[in-house]
C-alpha cells in the first residue's frame, strides 16, 4: 500500500509554544490530506481537510486560528498547533487518499503513524 | 444520527479461532465505500480491507474477509485463524458518496478492542 509519513512521532512542549507536525505522502501525490485527532480509547475525529494550493476546510468546532494547516505541495501538509495548552495534548494523525485502478475505481485513505503531543 | 455503529466495545477470541467484528452503517446514498482499519497500541492506522457498495462479491484479503449484507446495512469483518498479533483496536469506516475525482472524508465507528488469548 501507499506510504504516509508523519513527523515528529512524539513532541513535548511547554504551554504557549507552537508545534508543527508534518505529513508526507512518500510514493504518491495527494491533492487532499486529512487531519484527525484522537483521545485515548476513542475514535478518530476529523479536524480538517487539507487541499493542495487552497485553504483547508475545518470541521465544526475546530478553531482555524488554533490549528493552522498548510498544504504547499502534492506531497506535504503541515498542521501547526499555535499557542498550545494542556488541553491540546492528544494523538494527531494525518491521512491521504491514494487511488488504485485495475477495473474498479477505489480511493483508499492511508494513514501516517501519528504524532503524540504532550503540552506541559 | 450515528452513521457507523460498532456495538462491541471489546471482544475476546482464542488463538487460531475465527472472530467476527460487527459494523452497521446508515446512508441514503447508493454509492459508498466501507473500510476496516486496525490500530495497534502503537497508534498507526493500518488499512485492512475495502468494500464498495456496488461490488458483487464480498471482499477478502488474506485472513480478513468482509461479510457485506447490503440490505441489512452491515459490513462485518471476519478474521480467520486469529493470531496474538491481531490484538488491537479495529475501526469500521464509511465514505460517501463514492464518486470519481472526489476525495471524501471517512466517518469512523467507535471501534472494537480485540484481544486474542493464547
Amino acid at each position: 500500500g501507499a506510504v504516509v509519513s508523519q513527523h515528529p512521532s512524539r513532541v513535548i512542549c511547554k504551554s504557549g509554544t507552537s508545534v508543527k507536525i508534518e505529513c508526507r505522502s512518500l510514493d504518491f501525490q495527494a491533492t487532499t490530506m486529512f487531519w484527525y485527532r484522537q483521545f485515548p480509547k476513542q475514535s478518530l475525529m476529523l479536524m480538517a481537510t487539507s487541499n493542495e494550493g487552497s485553504k483547508a476546510t475545518y470541521e465544526q468546532g475546530v478553531e482555524k486560528d488554533k490549528f493552522l494547516i498548510n498544504h504547499a505541495s502534492l506531497t506535504l501538509s503541515t498542521l501547526t498547533v499555535t499557542s498550545a495548552h494542556p488541553e491540546d495534548s492528544s494523538f494527531y494523525i494525518c491521512s491521504a487518499n491514494s487511488v488504485s485502478g485495475q477495473g474498479s475505481y477505489q480511493e483508499t485513505q492511508y494513514f501516517g503513524p501519528g504524532t503524540r503531543l504532550l503540552v506541559l | 444520527a450515528q452513521k457507523i455503529t460498532q456495538t462491541q466495545p471489546g471482544m475476546f477470541v482464542q488463538e487460531k479461532e475465527a472472530v467476527t467484528l460487527d459494523c452497521t452503517y446508515d446512508t441514503s446514498d447508493p454509492s459508498y465505500g466501507l473500510f476496516w482499519y486496525k490500530q495497534p497500541s502503537s497508534g498507526e492506522m493500518i488499512f485492512l480491507i475495502y468494500q464498495g457498495s456496488y461490488d458483487q462479491q464480498n471482499a477478502t484479503e488474506g485472513r480478513y474477509s468482509l461479510n457485506f449484507q447490503k440490505a441489512r446495512k452491515s459490513a462485518n469483518l471476519v478474521i480467520s485463524a486469529s493470531q496474538l498479533g491481531d490484538s488491537a483496536m479495529y475501526f469500521c469506516a464509511m465514505r460517501e458518496p463514492f464518486s470519481s475525482g472526489s476525495a471524501r472524508q471517512l466517518t469512523f465507528g467507535s471501534g472494537t478492542q480485540l484481544t486474542v488469548l493464547p
